[in-house]
């Protein structure tokens, strides 16, 4: 069965590191990936998507992801992060057969301190 | 952007009642309504796709006498957990995909965290 593995499931930061989250998943075929963000008693929202074209999608806040289809990884990067970035990050696919269906990863928990 | 409204946030109910969750898209209209429950610690698995006017689809090994969905409405889907158990005790998310939106992307409330004791 299809799946999405998150592997970092805590990462503490300070202002201004830089961030990667990684994600992989597994099927051979088209996908779609998706990164929400949820911040603290917020909804979850999209932060980036790809779809086909360029492989480094630029999304919202600074953040970027890069498709590598040889690693079957959409990794999430920011280059300097902030306090206000503190959230839970979640890796989705959806596959071309069947749009419909979110396939999420197990999601990150980024604590960024001042 | 557009806002999806679960309610209630959260609910406690008894062993063996019925809980209604709604979830509204409340500035578009959303042929497609997504159901999503979620255990601590582990990713949202989707549970059913509900669609406008037509019976839910079910996601392999959910109970669909269980867990009834009804999209009545362009803006308005229910899940309904029938018979509540404590092992139903969870966070149900709900999503909407607008029409004109593309593969995949929808648009979350905010959950509801149901306890069944």
């Amino acid at each position: 069965a299809q799946s999405v593995s998150q592997h970092n499931h805590h990462v503490i930061l300070s202002e201004a590191a830089s961030l990667e989250l990684g994600c992989n998943y597994s099927y051979g075929g088209t996908v779609n990936l998706f990164w929400y963000v949820q911040y603290p008693g917020q909804h979850l929202q999209l932060l980036l998507k790809y779809f086909s074209g360029d492989p480094l999608v630029k999304g919202i806040k600074g953040f970027e992801a890069e498709f590598i289809k040889s690693k079957f990884s959409f990794n999430l990067r920011k280059p300097s992060v902030q306090w206000s970035d503190t959230a839970e990050y979640f890796c989705a696919v959806s596959l071309s057969y069947n749009t419909d269906k979110l396939i999420f990863g197990t999601g990150t928990r980024l604590q960024v301190f001042p | 952007g557009a806002v999806v409204s679960q309610h209630p946030s959260w609910v406690i109910c008894k062993s063996g009642t019925s809980v209604k969750i709604e979830c509204r898209s409340l500035d578009f209209q959303a042929t497609t309504m997504f159901w999503y429950r979620q255990f601590p610690k582990q990713s949202l698995m989707l549970m059913a796709t509900s669609n406008e006017g037509s019976k839910a689809t079910y996601e392999q090994g959910v109970e669909k006498d269980k867990f009834l969905i009804n999209h009545a409405s362009l803006t308005l889907s229910t899940l309904t957990v029938t018979s509540a158990h404590p092992e139903d005790s969870s966070f149900y998310i709900c999503s909407a995909r607008a029409v004109e939106v593309r593969t995949g992307e929808a648009f979350f409330g905010q959950g509801t965290r149901l306890t069944v004791v």
